[in-house]
């Protein structure tokens, strides 16, 4: 059975710290790994990586895959209260097709 | 571009009752996708289709679900009869095919319809 394993469930940071968030995946299938930034509706998409120990950055975030280790990493520096949200792990199995985590809950207070 | 447009945003019904969801898909989107949220099991992928034809509908809880596409700007959810386990954020998405070697298709996804089956 394919999974997708992020921690942790969830955090509380203060403004300016920064928050790692951690996936790492079991699956028959993989393609490329997604990031999406989850608020009070629809997920909205962050980053996607398919090549091992490339970095992808946009301002303070950024995320690291390593397919040896089957995981990948989410960075958030000097954090914002715009930052809390939940934040999803996703593989793609095939075609589109994405395997979810159960998401990191970062509440990030002033 | 308007996104992905779903429809009711809020549904709320009783058991044993027929209820039909609805989504229009990013125009020019070649892929689309039905998700369910609940806090349990989180975010699983029910049904997607590949211009308008259903692909993958392994994730569908049951012969009360289905779904249709009838052309490449709608589709349908429909649940009958509901239960209250149907309860949950039903959200579609849709995406372009970015080509062999592009890795994942990059999901859009609407707002959502939450459902509350009582």
């Amino acid at each position: 059975e394919d999974k997708v394993v992020q921690s942790p469930l969830s955090l509380v940071v203060h403004e300016g710290d920064t928050v790692t968030l951690n996936c790492s995946y079991e699956v028959t299938n993989f393609r490329s790994l997604l990031w999406y930034k989850q608020e009070k509706k629809a997920p909205t998409f962050l980053f996607m990586l398919t090549s091992s120990g490339i970095e992808k950055k946009s301002g303070r975030l950024s995320s690291i895959l390593d397919k040896k280790e089957l995981s990948s990493i989410l960075n958030i520096t000097a954090t914002q209260t715009g930052d809390s949200a939940i934040y999803l792990c996703a593989v793609d199995l095939s075609w589109g097709k994405l395997q979810f985590g159960a998401g990191t809950q970062v509440v990030v207070t002033p | 571009d308007a996104g992905v447009i779903q429809s009711p945003r809020h549904e709320v019904t009783e058991m044993g009752q027929e209820v039909t969801l609805r989504c229009k898909p990013i125009s020019g989107h070649d892929y689309l996708f039905w998700y369910r949220q609940t806090m349990m099991r989180g975010l699983e992928l029910l049904i997607y289709f590949n211009n308008n034809v259903p692909i993958d509908d392994s994730g569908m809880p049951e012969d009360r679900f289905s779904a249709k596409m009838p052309n490449a700007s709608f589709s349908t959810l429909k649940i009958q009869p509901s239960e209250p386990r149907d309860s949950a954020v039903y959200f579609c998405a849709s995406s372009l095919w970015a080509g062999e070697y592009s890795g994942a298709n990059v999901l859009t996804f609407g707002a959502g319809s939450r459902l509350t089956v009582l």
